[in-house]
């Protein structure tokens, strides 16, 4: 069974920093390119890194571009979310979401996400 | 730019059957695209892989009642036999070089 469990989220204050954690299961890691999505209270999806199964390709939306840092390990069967210079506006629940195997960039599993709430 | 837009609600009655749309930005009419549930408080699911020309794959375990369609650079959900548990958010996910993008969802009320 495919699973993804997110995990270190919590309450941190504007300017700070917190680092995510996707630990998977149930498929082959290191075949898979994964991505992290987002959605703030009441809000819709919001779509923010991608890194490919070997981290050769990495991308990031342009609001956290320069503050957030995707990683993975393979060998650990995790994928990681560092996320600095926080603001009020990354209050959310955070995803991880594994792409399609056949290359295509949609998403066919996710996790159940953590909450980061970012307030003084 | 690429861009989906869905309808922000739509309602239709238990039993009865619905058609959620996501539109694609112009130039964009041959993308491929996906379709999520988000059931109230728990998080997204994928429903579907939907091609230009209609034809989808689904997710494991997605009932028969969830069937997608295509028409230029509109994309469809349909649900029939609606049920209780199907009253949650649908959400088009696409992609391109780069970039991953969300429609804005639709709210789906079953009455």
């Amino acid at each position: 069974e495919v699973q993804l469990v997110e995990s270190g989220g919590g309450l941190v204050k504007p300017g700070g920093s917190l680092r995510l954690s996707c630990a998977v299961s149930g498929f082959t890691f290191s075949s898979y390119s994964m991505n992290w999505v987002r959605q703030a209270p009441g809000k819709g999806l919001e779509w923010v890194s991608f890194i490919s199964s070997s981290s050769s390709y990495i991308y990031y939306a342009d609001s956290m571009k320069g503050r957030f840092t995707i990683s993975r390990d393979n060998a650990k069967n995790s994928l990681y979310l560092q996320m600095n210079s926080l603001r009020d506006e990354d209050t959310a629940v955070y995803y991880c979401a594994r792409d399609l195997l056949s290359g295509a960039g949609l998403f066919d599993f996710w996790g159940r996400g953590t909450l980061v709430t970012v307030s003084s | 730019q690429l861009v989906l837009t869905q309808s922000p609600s739509a309602s239709a009655s238990l039993g009865a059957s619905v058609k959620l749309t996501c539109t694609l930005s112009s130039g964009h009419s041959s993308y491929v695209i996906a379709w999520h549930q988000q059931q109230p408080e728990k998080g997204p699911r994928y429903l579907m892989k939907l091609n230009s020309d209609g034809s989808h794959s689904k997710g494991d375990g997605i009932p028969d009642r969830f069937s997608g369609s295509s028409s230029g650079a509109e994309r469809y959900l349909t649900i029939s036999s609606l049920q209780s548990e199907d009253e949650a958010d649908y959400y088009c996910q696409t992609w391109d070089t780069g970039i991953r993008v969300f429609g804005g969802g639709t709210k789906l009320t079953v009455l």
